[in-house]
This record gives structure tokens, sequence and C-alpha cells, in this order.
């Protein structure tokens, strides 16, 4: 089984719909971020969470929301969605020592029409 | 401010033959880490490899090596002897706080190796 699953794996969606992205990990990390990724820009990153009562905003937060249900679980909301929210999403976690690498779910495609 | 380049945006190269994919990047920061991510086509994000700003030693994995030089502030991957299986985007990133373990990314290199 994967360390990090996200689900669901793609989506499809009309402009104004709210839709969860969902993320859970097993590796027992305090750290977990969600990235959005779009063709030539890489990836960048929306929200992190270093436990349940910690939430960061990361470069783009806008137009999204996070829940930390869990240590294991970080869920990425969008609440109204805009064509220009179509891209692939990724659920990373890490270890909280200084710089460890971060281990990245397979992702979750969605599309907004 | 932090800022990771990677200005080959596509590469190609025929089986067997040695590619070098470049990562400049940009920190006011003595201690950081860099790290590179392969992309296989089917999607997830691969660590590949961490480097700390205090080690310059060049690390060989196989026919995989990485080439540090803070004198440039480069990062380069090589793979030597690529293989098709080696097609992916490969992405260069920064970590420059330790607090966070934020990542910035560069916008990757697409690297397509042809039988």
């Amino acid at each position: 089984d994967a360390d990090v699953t996200q689900t669901p794996r793609n989506r499809i969606t009309k402009t104004g719909k709210r839709i969860m992205l969902e993320c859970s990990q097993t590796k027992g990390h305090d750290r977990m971020y969600w990235y959005r990724q779009d063709p030539g820009l890489g990836l960048r990153l929306i929200y992190y969470s270093f436990d349940v009562k910690d939430i960061n905003k990361g470069e783009i937060s806008d137009g999204y929301s996070v829940s930390r249900q869990a240590q294991a679980k970080f869920s990425l909301s969008l609440e109204s969605a805009i064509p220009n929210q179509t891209a692939l999403y990724f659920c990373a976690t890490s270890d909280a020592s200084f710089n460890q690498p971060q281990h990245f779910g397979d992702g979750t495609r969605l599309s907004i029409l | 401010a932090q800022k990771v380049t990677q200005a080959q945006t596509e590469i190609s190269v025929v089986e067997k033959e040695d590619v070098t994919l470049d990562c400049v990047y940009e920190t006011r920061d003595t201690t950081y880490y860099l790290f590179w991510y392969k992309q296989p086509p089917s999607g997830e994000l691969v660590f590949l490899i961490r480097r700390n700003s205090f080690d310059e030693q060049n690390e060989i994995s196989g026919r995989y090596s990485w080439n540090f030089q803070k004198s440039t502030s480069s990062f380069n991957f090589t793979i030597t002897a690529s293989q098709v299986v080696d097609s992916a985007v490969y992405f260069c990133a920064l970590s420059d706080d330790g607090a966070t373990n934020k990542l910035i990314f560069g916008t990757g290199t697409l690297l397509a190796v042809q039988p």
C-alpha cells in the first residue's frame, strides 16, 4: 500500500461546485503539504500543516481551504471551483527534522469545466 | 528571494547518450538543501537526492550523478548512458527554511530518451 494516498485520482466537475481532495498517510509524519502543478510552472505550495492545530498558507492559497482532521489526514477544499483551478494536485508529507525530503502522493488530476 | 531556475524546458536524446540537466538556485541563506525529483509519465513524484549546502562533494548513484557548485549556485544532474525508462520530467527544488521544510521548485525539464 502507498505511504501517501490521495483520493480521488481523477475528477471532472463544473464551475461553482464544491470539491474536496483527500490525503492520508501512514508514514507517521507530522508535516503535510498541498501543492498544485501547472504546465510550465512547476509545483507551487497551497497550504501546509505541522499538526492538527497548525495550518499555514502557502504561495497560492486564495480560493482554497484545508482541514487537518488527524495527524494522518489532510484535506484540500475548493469552495466554488473555477476553470483556472484545473491542475494536478499533490499532497506531500515530511518528517519534522530539518529539511527532510518530502514524500508525495500519486496526485489528483482535477478538471473544472 | 528564493528561486530555482531550470532553463532547459525540454531535452531529447538517443538512448545511451549522456545528458546533463541544469539547475541554478538563488538564496540568501548559508544553510539550505537542494533536491531532485523525477516525475515519470505515470505522474507520481519520486525523490532522487538531497544535498546540503555544506557538502560540495559530487554524488554518484549508478548511472546518476550530481554536481554541486556553490561558486556558481548550481546543482546539475547527469544521466550516463541514458535509457528509455529515464524519460520523465525532472524537478530541482530548494529548501532554505528549516522551520517549515517548504520546497521551492523549478519549472522542470522534460527529458525524452528515444530508442
